[in-house]
């Protein structure tokens, strides 16, 4: 099983703060997403990354920018937090269970964020 | 566009009973389907992933069945415990991972 940690666990932070979320996984998985999720809600992709210098936007848009310098590191930063932001935003890796696009996917215990 | 849909949205139901949960999804071109587990305020953890060639997976008390043609799964819950209370989500990976709304599950001892 995959190790995904994601810190903070809880932010409450004001509006116009920069603010970046961590996620780390230490089984070397090439991909890793963000997704958000608001209660009672889908998961929404936002960012993935196929590895190293990789990113990509997901299906939902965001004002979110991500990085990928390391293969363990995927962080997501806002730049200026609104409190439309309010949300939990997961993180998750995957590994390859079969062909191309037979991944599984490990989930990190996500971030909820609220913005005043 | 694919679109995944969970029913029931909650299910209570008193320990020990067998149940059933619901996935269907509209476009049959999937690569695989995977259930998970979400509790309160958490993430999700991986319960049983069923590749497009599969029919079923087992896990313990849990089963999990698929039919592409139909665009329906279902997951099977064994001898239900208050343990197995939460949200259970399926997602279905075609050319993008979509996830469903889920199934919030309570039973009670």
């Amino acid at each position: 099983e995959a190790d995904i940690y994601q810190t903070p666990r809880y932010l409450v932070i004001g509006t116009g703060k920069k603010i970046t979320l961590e996620c780390s996984q230490t089984m070397g998985h090439d991909k890793m997403y963000w997704y958000q999720q608001d209660p009672g809600m889908e998961l929404h992709l936002i960012h993935y990354s196929y590895g190293v210098n990789s990113t990509e936007k997901g299906d939902l848009s965001s004002e979110s920018t991500v990085s990928r310098i390391r293969t363990e590191h995927f962080p997501l930063t806002l730049e200026s937090a609104r409190p439309s932001h309010t949300s939990q935003y997961l993180c998750a890796s995957s590994v390859r269970t079969g062909g191309i696009l037979e991944e599984k996917l490990f989930f990190g215990s996500g971030t909820q964020l609220s913005v005043l | 566009k694919q679109e995944v849909t969970q029913i029931p949205a909650a299910l209570s139901v008193p320990e020990g009973e067998n149940l059933v949960l619901n996935c269907s999804f509209t476009d049959s071109a999937i690569y695989n389907l995977q259930w998970f587990r979400q509790d309160p305020g958490k993430g999700l953890t991986s319960l049983l992933l069923i590749q497009s060639s599969q029919r079923e997976q087992t896990s313990g008390r849990l089963n999990a069945s698929l039919d592409k043609s139909s665009g329906r799964s279902t997951l099977y819950i064994a001898a239900s415990q208050p343990g197995d209370s939460a949200t259970y989500l399926c997602a279905v990976a075609g050319t993008a991972l979509i996830f469903g709304k889920g199934t919030t599950l309570s039973v009670s001892s």
